[in-house]
Protein backbone atom coordinates (compact mmCIF):
# COMPACT_ATOMS: atom_id res chain seq x y z
CA UNK A 1 0.00 0.00 0.00
CA UNK A 2 0.97 3.60 -0.52
CA UNK A 3 2.63 5.21 2.34
CA UNK A 4 3.92 8.38 3.21
CA UNK A 5 6.20 8.61 6.62
CA UNK A 6 6.74 11.64 8.33
CA UNK A 7 8.98 10.86 11.94
CA UNK A 8 6.07 11.52 14.62
CA UNK A 9 8.15 12.42 17.56
CA UNK A 10 8.99 16.08 17.80
CA UNK A 11 12.30 17.28 16.67
CA UNK A 12 13.63 19.94 19.42
CA UNK A 13 16.35 22.03 18.51
CA UNK A 14 18.46 25.18 19.34
CA UNK A 15 18.24 28.43 17.97
CA UNK A 16 20.40 29.34 15.49
CA UNK A 17 20.68 25.30 14.70
CA UNK A 18 20.01 24.07 11.40
CA UNK A 19 16.48 21.57 11.53
CA UNK A 20 16.59 18.84 9.28
CA UNK A 21 13.21 17.08 8.60
CA UNK A 22 12.65 13.59 6.47
CA UNK A 23 9.93 12.66 4.31
CA UNK A 24 9.98 9.20 3.15
CA UNK A 25 7.52 7.16 0.89
CA UNK A 26 6.51 3.96 -0.82
CA UNK A 27 4.87 3.07 -3.50
CA UNK A 28 4.22 5.85 -4.70
CA UNK A 29 5.64 7.53 -8.38
CA UNK A 30 5.39 11.00 -7.12
CA UNK A 31 5.67 14.16 -9.98
CA UNK A 32 5.95 16.47 -7.31
CA UNK A 33 6.39 17.01 -3.50
CA UNK A 34 5.47 19.93 -1.42
CA UNK A 35 6.22 21.03 2.16
CA UNK A 36 3.64 23.02 4.62
CA UNK A 37 3.88 24.57 7.23
CA UNK A 38 1.00 23.87 10.27
CA UNK A 39 0.54 25.75 13.18
CA UNK A 40 -2.08 24.82 15.76
CA UNK A 41 -5.53 25.74 14.67
CA UNK A 42 -5.09 26.81 11.68
CA UNK A 43 -4.60 25.43 7.99
CA UNK A 44 -1.15 24.08 6.27
CA UNK A 45 0.76 26.93 4.50
CA UNK A 46 2.43 26.32 1.44
CA UNK A 47 6.57 26.35 1.92
CA UNK A 48 7.99 24.38 -1.37
CA UNK A 49 6.99 22.39 -4.13
CA UNK A 50 9.87 20.37 -5.89
CA UNK A 51 9.51 18.30 -9.14
CA UNK A 52 10.79 14.37 -9.52
CA UNK A 53 13.36 15.87 -11.73
CA UNK A 54 14.98 18.46 -9.78
CA UNK A 55 17.36 17.57 -6.93
CA UNK A 56 17.47 20.25 -4.56
CA UNK A 57 15.02 23.50 -4.50
CA UNK A 58 15.90 26.69 -2.12
CA UNK A 59 14.00 29.65 -0.45
CA UNK A 60 15.43 31.91 1.69
CA UNK A 61 16.16 29.97 4.52
CA UNK A 62 15.06 26.58 3.72
CA UNK A 63 16.20 23.91 1.29
CA UNK A 64 14.55 20.74 0.02
CA UNK A 65 15.93 17.81 -1.71
CA UNK A 66 14.51 15.17 -3.18
CA UNK A 67 15.58 12.10 -3.96
CA UNK A 68 13.65 9.21 -6.16
CA UNK A 69 15.53 6.47 -5.60
CA UNK A 70 15.95 6.92 -1.62
CA UNK A 71 12.27 7.72 -2.08
CA UNK A 72 12.91 10.34 0.09
CA UNK A 73 13.02 14.39 1.24
CA UNK A 74 14.57 16.36 3.38
CA UNK A 75 13.55 19.46 4.40
CA UNK A 76 16.38 21.90 6.21
CA UNK A 77 15.87 25.10 7.81
CA UNK A 78 18.92 26.70 8.30
CA UNK A 79 19.52 29.65 11.28
CA UNK A 80 16.41 28.35 12.86
CA UNK A 81 14.53 30.61 14.90
CA UNK A 82 11.53 30.24 17.78
CA UNK A 83 9.40 31.61 15.05
CA UNK A 84 10.39 28.66 12.97
CA UNK A 85 8.05 26.18 15.49
CA UNK A 86 5.36 24.58 13.90
CA UNK A 87 4.66 20.90 12.07
CA UNK A 88 6.02 20.43 8.62
CA UNK A 89 3.42 18.44 6.38
CA UNK A 90 5.16 16.71 3.23
CA UNK A 91 2.46 15.59 0.39
CA UNK A 92 2.78 14.31 -2.72
CA UNK A 93 1.12 14.66 -6.11
CA UNK A 94 1.27 11.92 -8.49
CA UNK A 95 1.72 12.45 -11.99
CA UNK A 96 -0.83 11.39 -14.65
CA UNK A 97 -4.73 11.81 -14.74
CA UNK A 98 -5.96 13.36 -11.48
CA UNK A 99 -3.79 15.72 -9.11
CA UNK A 100 -4.75 14.57 -5.41
CA UNK A 101 -2.25 16.06 -2.86
CA UNK A 102 -1.55 13.07 -0.70
CA UNK A 103 0.02 14.54 2.73
CA UNK A 104 1.93 12.98 5.64
CA UNK A 105 0.93 13.08 9.00
CA UNK A 106 3.79 16.08 9.92
CA UNK A 107 6.76 16.40 12.15
CA UNK A 108 6.80 18.72 15.04
CA UNK A 109 9.57 21.67 15.00
CA UNK A 110 10.44 22.63 18.26
CA UNK A 111 13.63 25.53 18.29
CA UNK A 112 14.72 26.77 21.83
CA UNK A 113 15.87 29.92 22.38
CA UNK B 1 -8.53 38.46 -2.76
CA UNK B 2 -8.16 37.41 0.63
CA UNK B 3 -7.09 33.88 -0.02
CA UNK B 4 -9.32 30.82 0.69
CA UNK B 5 -12.06 32.12 3.52
CA UNK B 6 -14.13 29.41 5.48
CA UNK B 7 -17.38 29.78 7.76
CA UNK B 8 -17.67 28.68 10.10
CA UNK B 9 -14.93 28.52 12.00
CA UNK B 10 -16.07 26.38 14.70
CA UNK B 11 -19.28 24.64 14.48
CA UNK B 12 -20.51 22.73 17.69
CA UNK B 13 -23.68 20.50 17.02
CA UNK B 14 -25.83 17.54 18.36
CA UNK B 15 -25.27 14.12 17.27
CA UNK B 16 -27.86 13.33 14.51
CA UNK B 17 -28.16 17.32 13.10
CA UNK B 18 -27.06 18.01 10.06
CA UNK B 19 -24.58 20.75 9.08
CA UNK B 20 -23.16 22.52 5.60
CA UNK B 21 -19.27 24.47 6.06
CA UNK B 22 -19.10 26.96 2.92
CA UNK B 23 -15.09 27.51 1.38
CA UNK B 24 -14.81 30.52 -0.64
CA UNK B 25 -11.90 29.71 -2.98
CA UNK B 26 -9.23 32.29 -4.92
CA UNK B 27 -11.39 33.36 -7.58
CA UNK B 28 -8.82 32.08 -10.39
CA UNK B 29 -8.32 28.95 -8.69
CA UNK B 30 -10.13 26.19 -10.51
CA UNK B 31 -9.56 23.47 -8.40
CA UNK B 32 -10.96 22.68 -4.63
CA UNK B 33 -10.38 20.42 -2.40
CA UNK B 34 -11.70 19.08 0.86
CA UNK B 35 -9.99 17.38 3.41
CA UNK B 36 -10.33 16.16 7.38
CA UNK B 37 -7.74 16.48 9.70
CA UNK B 38 -8.23 15.00 13.40
CA UNK B 39 -5.78 15.64 16.18
CA UNK B 40 -1.66 14.16 15.17
CA UNK B 41 -2.56 13.23 11.61
CA UNK B 42 -2.07 14.58 8.38
CA UNK B 43 -4.80 16.37 6.35
CA UNK B 44 -7.40 13.31 4.70
CA UNK B 45 -8.30 14.12 1.54
CA UNK B 46 -12.46 14.17 1.39
CA UNK B 47 -13.01 14.98 -2.29
CA UNK B 48 -12.33 17.66 -5.45
CA UNK B 49 -13.70 20.05 -7.91
CA UNK B 50 -12.25 21.21 -11.08
CA UNK B 51 -14.64 23.65 -11.47
CA UNK B 52 -18.23 22.86 -10.74
CA UNK B 53 -17.37 19.40 -11.86
CA UNK B 54 -16.89 16.72 -8.86
CA UNK B 55 -14.22 14.45 -9.95
CA UNK B 56 -13.22 12.51 -7.45
CA UNK B 57 -15.63 11.64 -4.98
CA UNK B 58 -14.85 8.20 -4.24
CA UNK B 59 -13.30 8.83 -0.41
CA UNK B 60 -15.80 10.97 1.05
CA UNK B 61 -16.19 8.96 4.41
CA UNK B 62 -19.43 7.62 3.89
CA UNK B 63 -22.94 8.98 1.96
CA UNK B 64 -23.81 11.22 4.90
CA UNK B 65 -20.91 12.98 3.46
CA UNK B 66 -21.75 15.63 0.61
CA UNK B 67 -20.19 18.34 -1.36
CA UNK B 68 -21.23 20.59 -4.13
CA UNK B 69 -19.60 23.27 -6.02
CA UNK B 70 -22.87 24.39 -7.97
CA UNK B 71 -21.52 27.70 -10.36
CA UNK B 72 -17.54 26.97 -9.81
CA UNK B 73 -16.90 29.07 -7.06
CA UNK B 74 -18.08 28.91 -3.72
CA UNK B 75 -17.97 25.02 -2.23
CA UNK B 76 -19.87 23.50 1.06
CA UNK B 77 -19.76 20.34 2.53
CA UNK B 78 -22.45 18.73 4.22
CA UNK B 79 -22.66 16.48 6.65
CA UNK B 80 -25.35 14.38 7.32
CA UNK B 81 -27.06 12.93 10.74
CA UNK B 82 -23.81 13.56 12.43
CA UNK B 83 -21.94 11.55 14.84
CA UNK B 84 -19.21 11.53 17.50
CA UNK B 85 -16.47 10.48 15.45
CA UNK B 86 -17.33 13.30 12.27
CA UNK B 87 -15.56 15.75 15.06
CA UNK B 88 -12.24 17.01 13.30
CA UNK B 89 -11.27 19.75 11.25
CA UNK B 90 -12.34 19.97 8.30
CA UNK B 91 -10.07 21.75 5.37
CA UNK B 92 -10.79 23.65 2.31
CA UNK B 93 -8.16 24.08 0.31
CA UNK B 94 -7.92 25.47 -4.15
CA UNK B 95 -4.80 25.94 -6.75
CA UNK B 96 -4.95 26.69 -10.45
CA UNK B 97 -6.19 23.66 -13.01
CA UNK B 98 -2.51 23.40 -13.75
CA UNK B 99 -0.23 21.47 -12.00
CA UNK B 100 3.20 22.09 -10.11
CA UNK B 101 1.68 24.98 -7.67
CA UNK B 102 1.17 24.71 -4.28
CA UNK B 103 -2.34 24.28 -2.68
CA UNK B 104 -3.35 27.54 -0.51
CA UNK B 105 -5.72 26.38 2.55
CA UNK B 106 -8.22 27.62 4.74
CA UNK B 107 -7.78 28.08 8.04
CA UNK B 108 -10.67 25.26 8.24
CA UNK B 109 -13.65 24.72 10.60
CA UNK B 110 -13.25 22.82 13.56
CA UNK B 111 -16.67 20.34 14.28
CA UNK B 112 -17.10 19.12 17.84
CA UNK B 113 -19.93 16.61 17.89
CA UNK B 114 -21.70 16.28 21.21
Amino acid sequence: SQKIEQNSEALNIQEGKTATLTCNYTNYSPAYLQWYRQDPGRGPVFLLLIRENEKEKRKERLKVTFDTTLKQSLFHITASQPADSATYLCALDKSGGSYIPTFGRGTSLIVHP
Amino acid sequence: DTGVSQNPRHKITKRGQNVTFRCDPISEHNRLYWYRQTLGQGPEFLTYFQNEAQLEKSRLLSDRFSAERPKGSFSTLEIQRTEQGDSAMYLCASSPAVPGYGYTFGSGTRLTVV
